[in-house]
């Protein structure tokens, strides 16, 4: 089965730039897309189709996707940024999530 | 504007089924451009996919291995819904249960719904 890898977490300063990656086999070849989740809440799309951000998601929020890693860049971080962050992949007709990583914002 | 909402037992005993059903206002279980899915996450297997179901000409399904043997997942069309039966749980099915559409990416997701297994 496809496996998507993660660093658990990342820190940055407010105001800063943060990336966070996501890695797998040939993942250049497929569509991916990050979901922000903060505690006790459901998943939120923030990027897809590797740089699309859906309605409401902020300009700061942007995605690439190259050779084996996804890339999704928060510029400009904002406290309210600080949350667990998912990429996610379509593998033949599953459907595949990394395991997250903890953006703290200090 | 598309909601889920999540309905269902918070406690279930080991070996039984496990049901959730997922009401959508906003957009149609039928739709040609959607599909509808579960999801669940627990701290030792993270966001897991389950499965979906989806209307193209006519109704198909797509299971994730892990859970294959025992899921199912099927639409309600008089009442624009979808359901999760999930059979023979055990303590490792404890997990925070969602409904999620599938359009542009996973779109919408459910409230979810925190699911025990225990006696």
């Amino acid at each position: 089965s496809y496996e998507l890898t993660q660093p658990p977490s990342v820190s940055v300063s407010p105001g800063q730039t943060a990336s966070i990656t996501c890695s797998g086999d040939k993942l250049g070849d497929k569509y991916a897309c990050w979901f922000q989740q903060k505690p006790g809440q459901s998943p939120v799309l923030v990027i897809c189709q590797d740089g699309k951000r859906p309605s409401g998601i902020p300009e700061r929020f942007s995605g690439s996707n190259s050779g084996n890693t996804a890339t999704l860049t928060i510029s400009g971080t904002q406290a309210m940024d600080e949350a667990d962050y998912y990429c996610q992949v379509w593998d033949s007709s599953t459907v595949v999530f990394g395991g997250g990583t903890k953006l703290t914002v200090l | 504007q598309v909601q889920l909402q999540q309905s269902g037992p918070g406690l279930v005993k080991p070996s039984q089924t496990l049901s959730l059903t997922c009401a959508i206002s906003g957009d149609s279980v039928s739709s040609n451009s959607a599909a509808w899915n579960w999801i669940r996450q627990s701290p030792s297997r993270g966001l897991e996919w389950l499965g979906r179901t989806y209307y193209r000409s006519k109704w198909d399904n797509d299971y994730a291995e892990s859970v294959k043997s025992r899921i199912s997942i099927n639409p309600d069309t008089s009442k624009n819904q979808f359901s999760l039966h999930l059979n023979y749980v055990t303590p490792e099915d404890t997990a925070v249960y969602y409904c999620a559409r599938e359009s542009s990416g996973l779109d919408y997701w459910g409230q979810g719904t925190l699911v025990t297994v225990s006696s």
